[in-house]
């Protein structure tokens, strides 16, 4: 059964230092998104991409954050400088049309020292 | 704006109870979209149910079964006969389904399941 990855599961890294998150969506699917779940917490909504383009984001989701599909396989999510509260879970989900479900990868776990 | 509430922050039950997990939504969308996910101790998101606005009926999936109910604005759901791998966070999340709509999730904050043996 297709399935959403991501990569890497776990990513430590220094408070200001870039970070790249991977994400491949199901083959077939149109819609792409990112959220994040802070330990405890409810899981966030951060961008949604479709058509090759940024087609809504949250607060959350301010310069710091850029998103890109270099290829017709990856979703990728970057964060330039991070900071401590960016210590979350990271998602990422994709979508085949509007009206379904969406699937989510397993999650990278980032922590910023 | 939308907003998904699920008042009940932890349930803990004995195997085999019956337990209700309530999930309250808002909505402006005539079209709408609700899910419930479960997320277990290793943390992914799995998908367990879409609803959508216009079909109220109930459905039954093996131990699990949800009430949709417009009037109420709730979409609860119900294990039957539950097990300890039931223990996880479980969510509820909305959708809309309107024109402009990017068919991001809003997600309820979660009720955590303790199942006992």
């Amino acid at each position: 059964e297709p399935e959403v990855t991501q990569t890497p599961s776990h990513q430590v890294t220094q408070m200001g230092q870039e970070v790249i998150l991977r994400c491949v969506p199901i083959s077939n699917h149109l819609y792409f998104y990112w959220y994040r779940q802070i330990l405890g917490q409810k899981v966030e909504f951060l961008v949604s991409f479709y058509n090759n383009e940024i087609s809504e984001k949250s607060e959350i989701f301010d310069d710091q954050f850029s998103v890109e599909r270099p290829d017709g396989s990856n979703f990728t999510l970057k964060i330039r400088s991070t900071k401590l509260e960016d210590s979350a879970m990271y998602f990422c989900a994709s979508m085949w049309r509007q009206n379904n479900e969406q699937f989510f990868g397993p999650g990278t776990r980032l922590t910023v020292l | 704006a939308q907003k998904v509430t699920q008042a009940q922050t932890e349930i803990s039950v004995v195997e085999k109870e019956d337990v209700t997990l309530d999930c309250v939504y808002e909505t402006r969308d005539t079209t709408y979209y609700l899910f419930w996910y479960k997320q277990p101790p290793s943390g992914e998101l799995v998908f367990l149910i879409r609803r959508n606005s216009f079909d109220e009926q109930n459905e039954i999936s093996g131990r699990y079964s949800w009430n949709f109910q417009k009037s109420t604005s709730s979409f609860n759901f119900t294990i039957t006969a539950s097990q300890v791998v039931d223990s996880a966070v479980y969510f509820c999340a909305l959708k809309g389904g309107g024109s402009g709509n990017t068919g991001k999730l809003i997600f309820g904050q979660g009720t955590t399941l303790q199942v006992k043996p």
